[in-house]
């Protein structure tokens, strides 16, 4: 167990929908990394949180969105949702920035959209 | 062209044998290297990270990066049953960029 949570774990929904998928890092840890993986992509990075600011941003389309809280914990946003967002949606949190520390990876969100 | 290729397999080798994951990246800003291990329906953990060229060693894992031929290796001698997953390399820029890239993964299956 990495002490990073996800949820949900599994979500199922339509095309032109919207979700939030929800995760709290590690005790202490302030930075949120997120991540999309696909068969056809591989593991991909969306985009980072440092103690609430944006720090980096890699391929998230613009209807993702997300935001870290006061409190730490992360949420992603995907609205106008498409058949290939079908993916596993992970979380990462790690107590610094950069490969220099380790990034701890929830147990993800499967989403399938129909 | 991906910046991280990395060839995903399969791989199956019996019990006991030596195994080489390799990746290759194109930017050459990469600067940190790491393997992570993804067991299935599990998050991905980390297993080692190198800095520029060289190689660091942990237990029966060996980790070798040639930055001249962008080159990214993975060993595990005496492979174990327990060792069957998915192993994905990655690569980060180094300074302010803190975007991790990586290959699809390999998936090895260790046969006892």
């Amino acid at each position: 167990d990495s002490g990073v949570t996800q949820t949900p774990k599994h979500l199922i929904t339509a095309t032109g929908q919207r979700v939030t998928l929800r995760c709290s890092p590690r005790s202490g840890d302030l930075s949120v990394y997120w991540y999309q993986q696909s068969l056809d992509q591989g593991l991909q990075f969306l985009i980072q949180y440092y103690n609430g600011e944006e720090r980096a941003k890699g391929n998230i389309l613009e209807r993702f969105s997300a935001q870290q809280f006061p409190d730490l914990h992360s949420e992603l946003n995907l609205s106008s949702l498409e058949l290939g967002d079908s993916a596993l949606y992970f979380c990462a949190s790690s107590d610094g920035q950069g490969a220099r520390k380790t990034q701890y990876f929830g147990p993800g969100t499967r989403l399938l959209v129909l | 062209q991906k910046e991280v290729e990395q060839d995903p397999g399969p791989l199956s080798v019996p019990e006991g044998a030596i195994v080489s994951l390799n990746c290759t990246y194109s930017n050459s800003a990469f600067q940190y290297f790491m393997w992570y291990r993804q067991y299935s329906r599990k998050g991905p953990e980390l297993l080692m990270y190198t800095y520029s060229s060289g190689n660091k060693e942990d237990g029966r894992f060996t980790a070798q990066v040639d930055k001249s031929s962008k080159y990214i290796s993975l060993f595990i001698r005496d492979s174990q049953p327990s060792d069957s997953a998915t192993y994905l390399c990655g690569s980060e820029g180094g300074g302010s960029n803190y975007k991790l890239t990586f290959g699809k993964g390999t998936l090895l299956t260790v046969n006892p």
